[in-house]
């Protein structure tokens, strides 16, 4: 049980254009989503996180109008990063949470390459 | 600030050791703790989950350990193989439906 997916795992798109992915919590229901950001080498970066039905709550230092997040289904949320660029290539996570114990259950992540 | 540090960044072990990964959080009023592993290019597997009242957790041949005092905790694996190669991450979450915040990880490698 509590399995997570992501769609694309993979996308490489040209500068400029815009792409969405999708985290999808398989058997359970996620009162909680969380988007993170890993460059290389390094731990997972928090960008947002999004209630079901409810605007998203970003990080410091990310732009809301720039990674859009849509939550709405309690087994459905998106991420369209808008405009991208070369500097948005990175491995995008998404986790989804259930009420109690609240923990959280990490999808396979999204490569994206901006050329 | 919250801050959760895991020590060493990397090990390297040979096959069949008994291994513990240290993790270290600065505010001890956390609600939960979670071991993580990572392999490359590859989304995270929730190991363990400790909450705040226990002092350990109990999976196959892991163990993890908590210790709110010192602020510490350990993941403990037994008789490691090549197959437990990966990045273990910890984080801490302090309150119920909470963010995680993580530690750099340990890139741990099992030589057979």
């Amino acid at each position: 049980g509590a399995v997570v997916s992501q769609h694309p795992s993979r996308v490489i798109c040209k500068s400029g254009t815009s792409v969405k992915i999708e985290c999808r919590s398989l058997d359970f229901q996620a009162t909680t989503m969380f988007w993170y950001r890993q460059f290389p080498k390094q731990s997972l970066m928090l960008m947002a996180t999004s209630n079901e039905g409810s605007k998203a709550t970003y990080e410091q230092g990310v732009e809301k109008d720039k990674f859009l997040i849509n939550h709405a289904s309690l087994t459905l949320s998106t991420l369209t990063v808008t405009s991208a660029h070369p500097e948005d290539s990175s491995f995008y996570i998404c986790s989804a949470q259930e009420g109690g114990p609240y923990e959280q259950y990490f999808g396979p992540g999204t490569r994206l390459t901006v050329t | 600030k919250q801050e959760v540090t895991q020590i060493p960044a990397a090990l390297s072990v040979p096959e069949g050791e008994n291994l513990v990964l240290n993790c270290s959080f600065t505010d001890s009023a956390i609600y939960n703790l979670q071991w993580f592993r990572q392999d490359p290019g590859k989304g995270l597997t929730s190991l363990l989950l400790i909450q705040s009242s226990q002092r350990e957790q109990t999976s196959g041949r892991l163990n993890a350990s908590l210790d709110k005092s010192s602020g510490r905790s350990t993941l403990y694996i037994a008789a490691s193989q090549p197959g437990d190669s990966a990045t273990y991450l910890c984080a801490s979450r302090y309150n119920q439906g909470g963010k995680l915040i993580f530690g750099q990880g340990t890139e741990l490698s099992v030589k057979p």
